[in-house]
């Protein structure tokens, strides 16, 4: 098993450009998030969701949009990307059955 | 909502040395309390964690406690190695799954040969 897998590891993008990185999961748990890294800031949620179809905001979610057709796939999308979204991105997922979260390896992403 | 307050931001210890890095949490009805180790160009993994029902768990050279009165919890490392040198993170939920955990700002600890 793969785990969480996350494409792609590392990404330049212009002020403006859209992208979307990938996360996708083997495990089959219900519940999938993204969380962006910043210097001192921790782990910042800006998505989640809690099944297929179903999608919620999360403390930063400005400037992200998400979608959840399938239990494997949680695609985060940029649609104007700002310096301000230079981060590093880590998706996750877990199971209510024990609360542990899963992380993905992540998307070093930078806004020139 | 909750607040996760973690401290310090950064450790530095020699090798063999104890480590301890303290939380504390505001939601009373929090009961799972995850930590997690960050290595360098990784993403955070579980190394151990400890529900409201119990003080103290150990794993080895790891253990952490918990006081639910005063709302904080902390992790224990003795006889630090180079390889535990890594960004720590504690997290707080409530139970169920559909709560979303939230997680302290971490500690880099650094452990000098």
């Amino acid at each position: 098993n793969a785990g969480v897998t996350q494409t792609p590891k590392f990404q330049v993008l212009k002020t403006g450009q859209s992208m979307t990185l990938q996360c996708a999961q083997d495990m089959n748990h219900e519940y999938m998030s993204w969380y962006r890294q910043d210097p001192g800031m921790g782990l910042r949620l800006i998505h989640y969701s809690v099944g297929a179809g179903i999608t919620d905001q999360g403390e930063v979610p400005n400037g992200y949009n998400v979608s959840r057709s399938t239990t494997e796939d949680f695609p985060l999308r940029l649609l104007s990307a700002a310096p301000s979204q230079t981060s590093v991105y880590f998706c996750a997922t877990w199971t209510g059955f024990t609360d542990t979260q899963y992380f993905g390896p992540g998307t070093r992403l930078t806004v020139l | 909502g909750e607040n996760v307050e973690q401290h310090p931001s950064t450790l530095s210890v020699q090798e063999g040395d104890s480590a301890v890095i303290k939380c504390t949490y505001s939601d009373s009805a929090s009961n799972y309390f995850p930590w997690y180790k960050q290595e360098l160009g990784k993403g955070p993994q579980l190394i151990i964690d400890i529900r409201s029902n119990v003080g103290e768990k150990k794993d080895q050279r790891i253990a952490v406690t918990l006081n639910k009165t005063a709302k904080h919890f902390s992790l224990h490392i003795t006889e630090t190695q180079p390889e535990d040198s890594a960004v720590y993170f504690c997290a707080a939920s409530r139970p169920g799954g559909s709560y979303i955990p939230t997680f302290g700002r971490g500690t880099s600890l650094i452990v000098h040969p």
